[in-house]
């Protein structure tokens, strides 16, 4: 069975401070892997996805994740944090076969400060 | 193109009523999902719809139903509603169910609370 991770449910950081949220999965095969963003009060957002192509994706808002077969991570990463940034973010998995479903992490919230 | 639409957003019922919650898909979208979001418990999935068939079912009781229909909206009923069952509702919507397809995209949400 598919499983995520997520390593830290609240992250702080500084305005223009470097943005690191892990995500670790658990997968027989590799998955499809997703980065999604929830404002408050609102559904999710797709950030980004790996499907096999590049495993550096880029995302909108300036987000990056690099998929890591060996370390079985999608960290997302953004270089310089944005206020408007705060938000919670799920990681979640699909699998390749026909009709798997998505599993989500238990999300990160961020905090931006100023 | 029109993202996925809720209805309604909001809804406030009392411990042993029923309640419907809608959703509309993306123009050509075949496939529907529904997740449970609570504060505790976080992003569970309910069920999942293809072809008006439901594919894939959550951990959840038979109080929580659905049905998808021809053009591809979907319902979900709850019935017997306790006080557990507040939560934000979500829909999320994908292409269908081969690879490739597999990008849901989510709707705003309904948010459910149980008096």
């Amino acid at each position: 069975a598919q499983s995520v991770t997520q390593l830290g449910s609240h992250v702080s950081v500084s305005e223009g401070a470097l943005v690191l949220l892990r995500c670790n999965y658990s997968s027989s095969v590799p998955p499809y892997l997703f980065w999604y963003v929830q404002y408050p009060n609102q559904g999710l957002q797709l950030l980004l996805k790996y499907t096999s192509a590049a495993t550096l994706v880029k995302g909108i808002n300036g987000f990056e994740a690099e998929f890591k077969k060996s370390e079985t991570s999608f960290h997302l990463t953004k270089p310089s944090a944005h206020m408007s940034d705060a938000a919670e973010y799920f990681c979640a998995v699909s699998g390749r076969n026909y009709g798997q479903n998505f599993v989500f992490g238990p999300g990160t919230r961020l905090s931006v400060l100023p | 193109k029109a993202g996925v639409t809720q209805t309604p957003r909001y809804l406030i019922k009392t411990r042993g009523q029923q309640v419907t919650l809608s959703c509309s898909p993306i123009s050509g979208h075949r496939s529907v999902s529904w997740y449970q979001q609570t504060p505790g418990q976080g992003l569970q999935f309910l069920f999942e719809y293809f072809s008006e068939t439901q594919r894939n079912k959550g951990n959840f009781p038979g109080r929580f139903s659905g049905r998808q229909f021809s053009n591809s909206r979907s319902e979900m009923n709850v019935s017997t509603l306790e006080l557990g069952d507040s939560a934000l509702y979500l829909c999320a919507s994908s292409l269908g169910r081969f690879e490739g397809q597999e990008t849901q995209y989510f709707g705003p949400g309904t948010r459910l609370l149980v008096l």
